[in-house]
């Protein structure tokens, strides 16, 4: 089956930027995603890039896509306290709308 | 509008009971699909129903079923609990059956303690 992987924990200052990276196996994916999870609560979409893009820019939200290396990315430009949380990317796969979910990141900033 | 809704919000049960979890999608929705998330792990998928017709069934024992009604709400079971079921059950709903710009919707889960 597929396999999503994630580094568990990166932590910046206030104001830096963030960037959480993630890969993938399957090569025929439509669209990756990049969900949040705050303590407690259920998942947030954040962003999403269909698969024959390269990048995709949303306020401080981008994404990089690296298919050759099925590579995943999310750049978060002025991290702010805020934005502290775990991360998760997504690879719908399937004849429906299955996600296979990486392990998560989880995102520290520093005030 | 209301998003997805699911009951209880916690709930603790014993070893080899059975229990029931459900899921209100978003109006309009009509995909719905499963998921379990173990402390510290992505969330696992389970189900996905879509027009009351199951669509995908992940990598799960036989005593996880579920179903989706004529309304689109949906019901997981779960039979002779064990204590690996301890998880965050999470509900989401999406418009389409199939992948899209939209993702899912999902519901704040469902915190099942099995002692």
């Amino acid at each position: 089956g597929e396999d999503v992987e994630q580094s568990l924990f990166l932590s910046v200052r206030e104001g830096d930027s963030s960037v959480i990276n993630c890969t993938y196996t399957d090569s025929s994916s439509t669209y990756l995603y990049w969900y949040k999870q705050e303590p407690g609560a259920g998942l947030q979409l954040l962003t999403y890039i269909f698969s024959n893009m390269d990048m995709k820019q949303d306020q401080r939200l981008t994404v990089l896509l690296n298919k050759k290396d099925k590579h995943l990315s999310l750049r978060i430009a002025d991290t702010q306290t805020g934005d502290s949380a775990i991360y998760f990317c997504a690879d719908s796969w399937g004849t429906g709308n299955q996600f296979y979910f990486g392990t998560g990141t989880s995102l520290t900033v520093i005030p | 509008d209301a998003g997805v809704t699911q009951s209880p919000t916690h709930l603790i049960k014993t070893r080899g009971q059975h229990v029931t979890l459900r899921c209100s999608p978003i109006s309009g929705h009509k995909s719905v699909s499963w998921y379990q998330q173990v402390l510290g792990q992505g969330p696992q998928f389970i189900f996905q129903y879509y027009e009351k017709e199951e669509r995908g069934r992940g990598n799960f024992p036989d005593r996880f079923s579920a179903r989706q009604f004529p309304n689109y709400s949906s019901e997981l079971n779960v039979n002779a609990l064990l204590l690996g079921d301890s998880a965050l059950y999470l509900c989401a709903s999406s418009s389409t059956g199939i992948s899209s710009n939209y993702g899912y919707t999902f519901g704040s889960g469902t915190r099942l303690t099995v002692v």
